[in-house]
């Protein structure tokens, strides 16, 4: 089955503890994004990847870290520096510029 | 960075009756211009998008008409429907890939 796949759906952490949300495709694409999703704030983009071992921040980049080793993977760190980590985190790809960006279901990320 | 404002950020409409939002950018070198649709509990999905080359595209009940000396662009829905309630965001791409704050559409019967 083809597609761009988050993973888990839920987590949960204490405040203080760094954690990885994982995204894979499946779907060739050279770019990857990573967006935090809260109420009436749209879709905030954190990090963005055009190629492997490539990555350049977003607008709210402050607090994540990315790596891109693999073309297929893009995982995304929410460290014990970001200080509302509380959110719907979505990650997309596409084959780039000006390509429909496909996007995967998501993690809700709790930090009690 | 670029600047994709979006309007109105919510929208309530009768059934059979149109649906327009508008959104506006900052960065001349954007040339692609997507919307997705986000009901609730899923992900994104793109329902229509433009280049900067063409002025206006449709398909079926949605068009989007593209300003580019004026730097909007606008999604335009006929004939809604109650399937038609969701959010919908616009974006903007140059390399990365922005959003709009969205727009919660309600069709009322």
């Amino acid at each position: 089955d083809g597609g761009i796949t988050q993973s888990p759906k839920y987590l949960f952490r204490k405040e203080g503890q760094n954690v990885t949300l994982s995204c894979e495709q499946n779907l060739n694409h050279d770019a990857m994004y990573w967006y935090r999703q809260d109420p009436g704030q749209g879709l905030r983009l954190i990090y963005y990847s055009q190629i492997v071992n490539d990555f350049q921040k977003g607008d709210i980049a402050e607090g994540y870290s990315v790596t891109r080793e693999k073309k297929e993977s893009f995982p995304l760190t929410v460290t014990s520096a970001q200080k509302n980590p509380t959110a719907f985190y979505l990650c997309a790809s596409s084959f780039g510029y000006g390509a429909e960006a496909f996007f995967g279901q998501g993690t809700r990320l709790t930090v009690v | 960075g670029e600047n994709v404002e979006q309007h109105p950020s919510t929208l309530s409409v009768q059934e059979g009756d149109s649906a327009v939002i508008k959104c506006t950018y900052s960065d001349s070198a954007s040339n692609y211009f997507p919307w997705y649709k986000q009901e609730l509990g899923k992900r994104p999905q793109l329902i229509i998008d433009i280049r900067s080359n063409v002025g206006e595209k449709k398909d079926q009940r949605i068009a989007v008409t593209l300003n580019k000396t004026a730097k909007h662009f606008s999604l335009h829905i006929t004939e809604t429907q109650p399937g038609d309630s969701a959010v919908y965001f616009c974006a903007t791409s140059w390399g990365k890939l922005q959003f709009g704050a969205g727009t919660q559409v309600v069709v009322t019967p």
